[in-house]
């Protein structure tokens, strides 16, 4: 089946720190790997995502990069900003229609 | 709109009662998708619609759910007789059309179950 692993939260980081949020994967086929994040009172927002093998999806200074062969798809971010305290979802669409999310993991960042 | 909006945002009802929860897709929008997130978890999905067809309704957790789209625009999601296991958010979702195309989510709507 398909189905997707987040490490468990919360994860707390001092500003300017250096982020990984650890997500890997098990699919049929070729999914596309997203990540979603959810602000507090906020809906679900798309941040990046990656639709073949090594390819790399980046936004807001966030990258994460699709690894096959380990069935990975980190979220990295080289230095976290208060503003990025929210909780982050992978997921993956195994036939490109609906979306598997992971559980979720809270991000907090203390200024 | 601007996005996808639902309504209502929180709803409180009590076990045994009929509940309806809607999702108004950002326009033009084709394909509309139902997802059910319990507390703490990710969202698990429920439905799927191309236009007014209801194309997946593989994830839908007992008869009692039920989704329409009559039209091919606003949608409706309609659990009967709600037990407490069914207190979640219900998340509504839409893309303009393919596969690859990104999914819009809502605001979602609290539904609680006492």
């Amino acid at each position: 089946g398909n189905s997707v692993t987040q490490m468990e939260g919360p994860v707390t980081l001092s500003e300017e720190a250096f982020l990984t949020i650890n997500c890997t994967y098990t699919a049929t086929g070729y999914p596309s790997l997203f990540w979603y994040v959810q602000y507090p009172g906020e809906g679900l927002q798309l941040l990046l995502k990656a639709t073949k093998a090594d390819d790399k999806g980046s936004n807001k200074g966030f990258e994460a990069t699709y690894r096959k062969e380990t069935t990975s798809f980190h979220l990295e971010k080289g230095s976290v900003q208060v503003s990025d305290s929210a909780v982050y979802f992978c997921a993956l669409t195994p036939y490109g229609n609906k979306l598997v999310f992971g559980a979720g993991t809270i991000l907090r960042v203390k200024s | 709109g601007a996005g996808v909006s639902q309504s209502p945002r929180y709803k409180v009802a009590k076990r045994g009662q009929d509940v309806a929860l809607r999702c108004d897709p950002i326009s033009g929008h084709v394909s509309l998708f139902w997802y059910q997130q319990a507390l703490g978890q990710g969202p698990e999905f429920l439905t799927y619609f191309q236009n007014e067809a209801q194309l997946d309704k593989s994830g839908l957790p007992s008869d009692r759910f039920f989704a329409e789209r009559p039209e091919g625009s606003v949608s409706t999601l309609k659990i009967q007789r709600t037990q407490q296991e069914d207190s979640a958010v219900y998340l509504c979702a839409t893309r303009v059309r393919g596969a690859g195309e990104t999914q819009y989510f809502g605001p979602g709507t609290r539904l609680l179950v006492l």
